[in-house]
């Protein structure tokens, strides 16, 4: 199993709404990444957890809230957001950082901020 | 220093041709080379991935060439197919596992049938 799994695939959502999106793996895997992707440009790394703690933070703003419950799952809290952070949200995990193996990648929430 | 560049930004290739996909880089600290397939409203897919300590790595139809000396490196695909047109990413990670996959802006390659 190689799978990552992002719900929802769809999410429309208010500037003053409160969402969650969800992302699991089963794989094993103890890395795990949020990266944020807009139309016609590469992924761009938002956060990275390693053994469920925050690793990094690339200066996101504090209206998106990272979650990391245990090995198998990461959750992205979404607050107050701007149209401008309509975007595909991506979901990857890797075996460890200290690892050099592949990152796979979930199939994405695509997020509208209306 | 932490940049990829990739060329072209977009390809047409006939169906049956080569696809050929550049990337460069200036980080001698980067140790791992991937190549990412994404499909429209998908998320990016590992396609192969290659070490500098060898020179080609071949998977089926698709090819990298990795050039240390120049630091560069390139994905070839063999007998283009129409299935193939996506948008392909180039990146590279330093050693030791670090957070980071430094991506390439991409390259949308269409395949005529």
């Amino acid at each position: 199993d190689t799978e990552v799994t992002q719900t929802p695939k769809h999410l429309v959502m208010g500037m003053t709404n409160k969402k969650s999106l969800k992302c699991e793996q089963h794989m094993g895997h103890r890395a795990m990444y949020w990266y944020k992707q807009k139309a016609k440009k590469p992924p761009e790394l938002m956060f990275v957890y390693s053994y469920e703690k925050l690793s990094i933070n690339e200066s996101v703003p504090s209206r998106f809230s990272p979650e990391c419950p245990n090995s198998s799952l990461l959750n992205l809290h979404l607050h107050a957001l701007q149209p401008e952070d309509s975007a595909l949200y991506l979901c990857a995990s890797s075996q460890a950082l200290t690892v050099n193996t592949e990152a796979f990648f979930g199939q994405g929430t695509r997020l509208t901020v209306v | 220093q932490q940049q990829v560049k990739q060329s072209p930004q977009s390809l047409i290739v006939q169906k049956g041709g080569i696809s050929i996909i550049n990337c460069a880089y200036e980080n001698t600290a980067f140790d791992y080379f991937p190549w990412y397939q994404q499909f429209p409203g998908k998320g990016p897919a590992l396609l192969i991935a290659i070490r500098p300590d060898v020179s080609e790595k071949k998977e089926g139809r698709f090819t990298i060439s990795f050039n240390k000396s120049a630091k560069q490196f390139s994905l070839h695909i063999m007998d283009s197919q129409p299935g193939d047109s996506a948008t392909y990413f180039c990146a590279a990670r330093t050693q030791g596992g670090s957070e980071k996959l430094v991506f390439g802006k991409g390259t949308k390659l269409t395949v005529n049938p």
